[in-house]
């Protein structure tokens, strides 16, 4: 089936440095999604991606679509303490009526 | 305000029982999801529902059971067919677009065993 593949799993850093997690999916993406699931919370939309080669920002967070629209990242530049909790992308297929979730990259920053 | 409401936050199901998770929405959103959550395991779909009166099975459709007579509300039933039912379960809804919306997330319901 349908999978979308999410790395690393866990990620630990300290406040100031950057983070990327990065989702890869074996056929073509219609469009992507990016969630954020704080400790003891329920997942947040973040940004959707549609086009080939897409680069969205939000303020220190900055999320690309591949070209071939099979692989996104989500980066963020000089993480702080609120940036921890888990983030997860959601694929969506042409033709197929639902999201496929990544497995999240959990991050923790440490102050 | 606007958002999603699952009832309860905390479950408690002994062995044998069918128990019902409350999911009410007010954004008059027509597409309404149940998604599954373990440690490691990300989100994984349940059921779903793009209108009244219609679901789809999702990936992991054995021992639960949904209904869905009004636009607002999408009750999730673990039947004692599920072997392994403790998890954090989450109600999600979304403008109906194939994928191609947002999906705005209730609090959740943490279910564990007795």
């Amino acid at each position: 089936g349908q999978q979308v593949m999410q790395i690393p799993q866990y990620q630990h850093v300290q406040e100031g440095e950057d983070f990327t997690t990065y989702c890869n999916s074996s056929t073509t993406l219609s469009n992507i999604q990016w969630y954020k699931q704080r400790p003891g919370g329920h997942p947040v939309f973040l940004i959707q991606l549609v086009k080939s080669g897409e680069v969205k920002k939000q303020k220190r967070l900055t999320f690309q679509f591949g070209e071939a629209k099979k692989n996104s990242s989500l980066h963020i530049t000089a993480t702080q303490t609120t940036d921890v909790g888990t983030y997860f992308c959601a694929g969506a297929y042409s033709g197929s009526e639902k999201l496929v979730f990544g497995k999240g990259t959990k991050l923790t920053v440490n102050p | 305000d606007g958002g999603i409401t699952q009832s309860p936050k905390y479950l408690f199901r002994k062995e044998g029982q069918n128990v019902t998770l409350s999911c009410e929405q007010n954004l008059n959103h027509d597409a309404m999801y149940w998604y599954r959550q373990d440690p490691g395991q990300g989100l994984r779909l349940i059921y779903y529902s793009q209108i009244v009166n219609d679901f789809q099975k999702g990936d992991i459709a054995e021992g639960y059971s949904v209904s869905r007579e009004k636009k607002e509300s999408f009750p999730l039933t673990v039947t004692s067919a599920q072997k392994n039912p403790t998890a954090f379960y989450l109600c999600a809804s979304s403008m109906w677009e194939g994928g191609k919306q947002p999906q705005h997330f209730g609090d959740g319901t943490r279910l564990s065993i007795l």
